[in-house]
């Protein structure tokens, strides 16, 4: 059985350009949240997605996106971006009913330069 | 608020016990959890305790909750060198179940 999975691995962008990660959930889970941690932090709670909408969104501005596809699948965009976006971008998926059990990917690494 | 604190690094002998502290504010907390982030990787659910629970135990991991003090702890007995990672404390409103709010980690080393 799968885990959640995470793509790509590690990323280097530059200032202004635009970033799309992705993310596969567990298998069986339809819901996936994204989080952003920061060097040293514990992570941030940026959206959910369930059926194909968001659900909630932490406290990130609108350069943050995101979408979910038929299969559950996941991306998470940000446009024009800053140096403070470089983190560890964390997918989690769960079931709606059981949105108390979250597993974590591996993240991806993006620096921005 | 939704704070939740963690002290920073605990270092500890092999062989002997951890305990990891974290405290939160909001007491609309309904589930709290361990994670365990190595380097590099995603983060690793250790265990959780429900609300109205006391004390969970799992094989060398022990969590302690006192909701009077809004406090937690890992307790992890005979610590290994593979235990070497950070911990995360984190939880769940229960008038938000959408979010998890983690703490910013407790760094634990592990040394011979």
């Amino acid at each position: 059985d799968a885990g959640v999975t995470q793509s790509p691995t590690h990323l280097i962008k530059t200032r202004g350009q635009q970033v799309t990660l992705r993310c596969s959930p567990k298998s069986g889970h339809d819901t996936v949240s994204w989080y952003q941690q920061a060097l040293g932090q514990g992570p941030q709670f940026i959206f959910q997605y369930y059926e194909e909408e968001e659900r909630q969104r932490g406290n990130f501005p609108d350069r943050f996106s995101g979408h979910q596809f038929p299969n559950y699948s996941s991306e998470l965009n940000v446009n024009a971006l800053l140096l403070g976006d470089s983190a560890l971008y964390l997918c989690a998926s769960s079931l709606i009913d059981r949105n108390t059990e979250a597993f974590f990917g591996q993240g991806t690494r993006l620096t921005v330069v | 608020g939704e704070d939740v604190e963690q002290s920073l690094f605990l270092s500890v002998r092999e062989g002997d016990s951890s305990v990891i502290n974290c405290t939160y504010t909001d007491s609309s907390s309904t589930y709290l959890y361990w994670y365990k982030q190595e380097p590099g990787a995603g983060l690793q659910l250790l265990t959780y305790i429900f609300s109205n629970m006391d004390m969970k135990q799992d094989q060398r991991l022990t969590v302690l909750l006192n909701k009077k003090d809004k406090h937690l702890s890992l307790r992890i007995a005979d610590t290994q060198t593979g235990d070497s990672a950070i911990y995360f404390c984190a939880e769940i409103l229960s008038y938000n179940t959408d979010k998890l709010i983690f703490g910013t980690g407790t760094r634990l080393q592990v040394f011979p």
